[in-house]
């Protein structure tokens, strides 16, 4: 079965400072990992996928298979990264989705 | 405009008043799934389809069911809804599967069970 952990419900940071959020996956095959972002009234939406190694916002994560995780940073956090995190796995069929439990990114001016 | 449509958003019922959330794309995807949103669990795949007339169950399937006549719909229906059905629920679609590019979500429908 695939599982994914946020370990961190919320995160609270000042502007400008780095922000991290942890994200930890169990799966035996070989995933495809996923941030989806969800802003103050607006859809869940996908932040940045790991095959695409590309940065979006000023956003990075790293698949790291030996410890399995894919965290998701920022080096200077900005008021309008406020939001709910998800990360998230796809399965090696390509048909599921699992979804980690969320962190609540909380940037302060 | 490109975009996925729940309906209703918001439906308060009663224990075992049978419902439908609709759930509707106009981008010709293939793929569609429904999931629920519990704090501190995240979002729970309930349903999947893949194409039309081909659906399969989640990680958490009990008490629901779908289908899928059409590419564009993908109702999601509680024959007997129970308060522990109470929850946010999403539609998604994609061109194909979650693996192979992004899940475009519906605004989202809040049941309430009685």
């Amino acid at each position: 079965a695939q599982r994914v952990t946020q370990p961190e419900k919320l995160l609270s940071v000042f502007k400008g400072a780095p922000v991290e959020l942890k994200c930890n996956y169990s799966y035996s095959g070989s995933p495809e990992l996923f941030w989806y972002v969800q802003y103050s009234r607006q859809r869940l939406q996908l932040l940045l996928r790991h095959i695409s190694r590309e940065s979006i916002k000023g956003f990075t994560a790293d698949l790291n298979k030996g410890e399995t995780s894919f965290h998701l940073k920022k080096p200077f956090a900005q008021e309008e990264d406020s939001a709910m995190y998800y990360c998230a796995l796809s399965n090696a069929a390509g048909n599921k989705l699992t979804f980690g439990g969320g962190t609540r990114v909380l940037v302060k001016p | 405009e490109a975009q996925v449509t729940q309906n209703p958003r918001y439906l308060i019922t009663v224990t075992g008043k049978k419902l439908t959330v609709t759930c509707s794309q106009n981008m010709n995807h293939e793929y569609m799934s429904w999931y629920r949103q519990d704090p501190g669990l995240g979002l729970r795949q309930i349903y999947y389809s893949m194409n039309v007339e081909v659906t399969d169950k989640g990680d958490v399937p009990e008490g629901y069911k779908v289908s899928r006549k059409e590419k564009r719909n993908f109702p999601l229906i509680l024959e007997s809804p129970s308060p522990n059905q109470t929850s946010l629920y999403f539609c998604a679609s994609s061109l194909a599967g979650p693996r192979m590019g992004e899940q475009f979500f519906g605004p989202g429908t809040r049941l309430t069970v009685l």
